[in-house]
């Protein structure tokens, strides 16, 4: 995996379904990655921010886990709310070739409704 | 309270002339982000920014410049250069680069009239 991509593009599911999307990023030089929930007409906001391999973090009815050895996340959301209808993106920083870490690049994100 | 502003949120500018975008944090952060989106693709990195006086290209520079004269401020200019006009941009900061979670403004779009 060169680039940071997202699956699937789209998802329409039903209120109170849960569901999951995927995120895989190059393994290599892994130092951090990032979810944010991006809804219409505001600001994309931080939801985890993850560093270490098989660490699972959980906010309310979102979780996510990382596996950092095979280059992917998950994140799962319980009993989907028509207020989590957003575009969920990642995001993984990548070595600028330097001594920090430079460019954060976004997958191309997961566009989820939620129908009530 | 802290945060992003980017302005203006609409821009209508002419065909043929350069326009300047804002950003303005004051989150104290070093690291500072331009990205823009296109219809039906993900968040692209124009320039970004990890100290004062320094700025490195992203993926899609080409008809774009910026500046950072100051912590608090990376205004972006779109150069009549730019093909794609009507993209909607982004700034964002991060406490420093890649680690922490960054930060958004609401947008702009800019329109050519």
């Amino acid at each position: 995996i060169l680039n940071v991509e997202q699956s699937p593009q789209s998802l329409h599911v039903q209120e109170g379904d849960s569901t999951n999307f995927t995120c895989s990023f190059p393994s290599s030089n892994f130092y951090a990655l990032h979810w944010y929930r991006w809804e219409t007409a505001k600001s994309p906001e931080a939801l985890f921010v993850m560093t270490l391999n098989g660490d699972e973090k959980k906010k309310g009815r979102i979780s996510a886990t990382l596996n950092t050895k095979e280059g992917y996340s998950y994140l799962y959301i319980k009993g989907s709310q028509p207020e989590d209808s957003a575009t969920y993106l990642c995001a993984n920083p990548s070595n600028a070739g330097g001594t920090s870490y430079g460019k954060l690049t976004f997958g191309q994100g997961t566009i989820l409704t939620v129908h009530p | 309270d802290g945060g992003i502003t980017q302005s203006p949120k609409y821009l209508f500018r002419k065909e043929g002339q350069n326009v300047t975008l804002s950003c303005e944090q004051n989150l104290n952060h070093d690291a500072m982000y331009w990205y823009r989106q296109d219809p039906g693709q993900g968040l692209r990195l124009i320039y970004y920014s990890q100290i004062v006086n320094d700025f490195q290209k992203g993926d899609i520079a080409e008809g774009y410049s910026v500046s950072r004269e100051k912590k608090e401020s990376f205004p972006l200019t779109v150069t009549s250069a730019q093909k794609n006009p009507t993209a909607f941009y982004l700034c964002a900061s991060s406490l420093i680069t890649g680690g922490p979670e960054a930060f958004f403004g609401q947008g702009t779009r800019p329109t050519v009239v």
